[in-house]
């Protein structure tokens, strides 16, 4: 029952070095989402796939981008990490219709 | 804008001290809303989905209720365990996506 599985875990980034963030499901579900979590702010979303081969824009896209690389991966790049990248990324994804998301445990980003 | 609040931001009760959460949301319309529990270090755990006004739904010490602009997570008889941030999300019509509210992190004290 591994559910929504994101790697790494934690990751210290130094200012304009690049990163690619993993996310993997099996639950055959075809949305998938990167959303970032600062204080006070809740969930941001910044990326989302509806299906394999989409991708759309959220909230917060600026300073990232996406892969749906197959129906159970989904990987989130900074291309140059700034400091106000600094948060905690949780990936999800959900089944059809009206399902919940289920959500990965985060990997945790500092930009120095 | 569709937008989601919580209230309160924090919450200490002692164990048995019984209390409600409150998520009011601005959504033109609604077509669920979903509350999580988030435990430090992980991340959010489904809990509930409430689609129409006046739907409620119940699992151990928790219940959710929902009216046209707001849901309440009520805890009954809360103990220690049920110390976490609970989030409150929702989905609105023609929408894919969610708008997440900022939290409400209850401590619960034995």
């Amino acid at each position: 029952n591994a559910g929504v599985t994101q790697t790494p875990k934690f990751q210290v980034l130094k200012t304009g070095q690049s990163m690619t963030l993993q996310c993997a499901q099996d639950m055959n579900h075809n949305s998938m989402y990167w959303y970032r979590q600062d204080p006070g702010m809740g969930l941001r979303l910044i990326y989302y796939s509806a299906s394999e081969g989409t991708t759309d824009k959220g909230e917060v896209p600026n300073g990232y981008n996406v892969s749906r690389l197959n129906k159970r991966e989904f990987s989130l790049r900074l291309e140059s990490a700034a400091p106000s990248q600094t948060s905690v990324y949780f990936c999800a994804s959900r089944g059809d219709g009206n399902q919940p998301q289920h959500f990965g445990d985060g990997t945790r980003l500092s930009i120095l | 804008e569709d937008q989601v609040t919580q209230s309160p931001e924090a919450l200490r009760l002692q164990e048995g001290e019984s209390s409600s959460l409150n998520c009011s949301y601005t959504v033109s319309g609604l077509r669920g809303l979903f509350w999580y529990r988030q435990d430090p270090g992980k991340g959010p755990e489904f809990l509930f989905t409430l689609y129409s006004a006046g739907e409620e739904k119940e699992k151990e010490r928790l219940k959710a209720t929902l009216t046209k602009k707001e849901s309440f997570l009520h805890i009954t008889a809360p103990k220690p365990e049920d110390s976490a941030t609970y989030l409150c999300a929702v989905r609105f019509l023609g929408g894919q996506n969610f708008v997440f509210g900022p939290g409400t992190r209850l401590s619960v004290l034995p």
